[in-house]
């Protein structure tokens, strides 16, 4: 089945700083979808993307299908920002998510 | 829109008795529905696939006899931990497919469950 690698596991921010987090993915998808899991355990949908370009706020995401990685852009940093963000494919005649291991974002003030 | 919730948030049960968490999608019907479980600093582990009105599909190496998943209606499916001990204290996610042009799956808040 496909393969969905995050990096990077960690990432420790200062407050106003800008993030790259980057997704791979092994096969061809029909559905690209990432999230940020708060500290309650709450996931967030934050874009459904299984190519091009997207923009909400100070996040951003770009999905470029035929190379099969996305990346996740936060602009200026908050604390709130703080938690695990995943990202999830799902490949094309499957029914199942499959998810990244994550990356743990920390947003010191 | 696109909202999905669980019951309870969290339960604390002895050892050997069984519990039942449900989903719900509130604002959408969700002929699909899928069950999480995950590990304190893990990703998600998909469980099964829970369809309405036919059995659930169980990832290798769940026990189906263990979690019963019951999917009675568009809007609720059922997970019922049978005779849980220590091991199956987790954090329980489900998930609900809002089919369309997107397929795009929304998640509940999640049950945290500690078996003593």
């Amino acid at each position: 089945g496909i393969q969905v690698e995050q990096s990077p596991p960690d990432l420790i921010l200062q407050e106003g700083a800008n993030s790259t987090l980057r997704c791979n993915f092994s096969d061809s998808v029909n559905n690209l979808q990432w999230f940020h899991q708060n500290p309650w355990g709450q996931l967030i949908n934050l874009f459904y993307i299984p190519s091009g370009t997207k923009q909400n706020g100070r996040l951003s995401a770009t999905t470029v299908a035929t190379e099969r990685y996305s990346l996740l852009y936060i602009s200026s940093s908050q604390t709130t920002d703080s938690g695990v963000y995943f990202c999830a494919a799902l490949s094309r005649g499957a029914q199942k998510l499959v998810f990244g291991q994550g990356t743990r974002l920390t947003i010191n003030p | 829109g696109a909202v999905v919730s669980q019951h309870p948030s969290w339960v604390i049960c002895k050892s050997g008795t069984s519990v039942k968490i449900e989903c719900r999608s509130l604002d959408f019907q969700a002929t699909t529905m899928f069950w999480y479980r995950q590990f304190p600093k893990q990703s998600l582990m998909l469980m099964a696939t829970s369809n309405e009105g036919s059995k659930a599909t169980y990832e290798q190496g769940v026990e189906k006899d263990k979690f019963l998943i019951n999917h009675a209606s568009l809007t609720l499916s059922t997970l019922t931990v049978t005779s849980a001990h220590p091991e199956d204290s987790s954090f329980y996610i489900c998930s609900a497919l809002l089919a369309g042009v997107y397929n795009e799956q929304f998640f509940g808040p999640g049950t945290r469950l500690t078996v003593l």
